[in-house]
């Protein structure tokens, strides 16, 4: 049982440069997030999708965009890149039977030069 | 609206002494209340949830109990451990479909030997 995974687990990227995060759960859980985590702000949610079919913006959406590609998965792209958005990236799951409580994937170290 | 604060960190110990990080909310409703723990280079683990008033939850020798009176959950542990250095966040559950937990921004704990 893989539980989250992330896909890559670093990546450096140039200013404008474009890429996906992907994000994979085994769990069979409806709702999938995405946070990125930078010095002294905690998480942030980026997006999230309360289920297959439904995406919504968090505290932070500019310069991303989402794909819940099935109930598995949940793609978090940046179409050009900015400094701005070297950060820890993680993915998340979670299902109502457990009071929402989330299982996080291992992370995606971005960097953007 | 709905928010979490915890208090800053870092926190410095020594191993086998006491610690308590404290952790305030402010919701509507009955949310469910969760300390999750990030180890270096990890992503979050849940380490304890209560889900009701004074409910207490634990694991691993840490404890937090639900005081809707006070709108508190603070992390508590008697002797803490060098393993024990993490980032420890406190975070709400509305225990509504479509929604994210909100987290707290995290308080570092350093426990040297």
């Amino acid at each position: 049982n893989a539980g989250v995974t992330q896909t890559p687990k670093f990546q450096v990227l140039k200013t404008g440069q474009s890429m996906t995060l992907q994000c994979a759960q085994d769990m069979n859980h409806n709702s999938m997030y995405w946070y990125r985590q930078d010095p002294g702000m905690g998480l942030r949610l980026i997006y999230y999708s309360a289920s297959e079919g439904t995406t919504d913006k968090g505290e932070v959406p500019n310069g991303y965009n989402v794909s819940r590609l099935n109930k598995r998965e949940f793609s978090l792209r940046l179409e050009s890149a900015a400094p701005s958005q070297t950060s820890v990236y993680f993915c998340a799951s979670s299902t109502r039977g457990q009071n929402y409580e989330q299982y996080f994937g291992p992370g995606t170290r971005l960097t953007v030069t | 609206g709905d928010s979490v604060t915890q208090m800053e960190g870092p926190v410095t110990l020594s191993e086998e002494a006491c610690l308590t990080i404290n952790c305030t909310y402010t919701a509507t409703g009955y949310p469910s209340l969760f300390w999750y723990v990030q180890y270096p280079g990890e992503g979050l683990q849940l380490l304890l949830k209560a889900t009701k008033a004074d409910d207490k939850g634990s694991n691993k020798g840490f404890e937090a109990t639900y005081r809707k009176e006070t709108t508190s959950f603070h992390l508590e542990k008697g002797s803490v451990q060098v393993s024990d250095s993490a980032v420890y966040f406190c975070a709400l559950g509305l225990n509504q479909a479509g929604t994210a937990l909100i987290f707290g921004k995290g308080t570092t704990l350093s426990v040297s030997s």
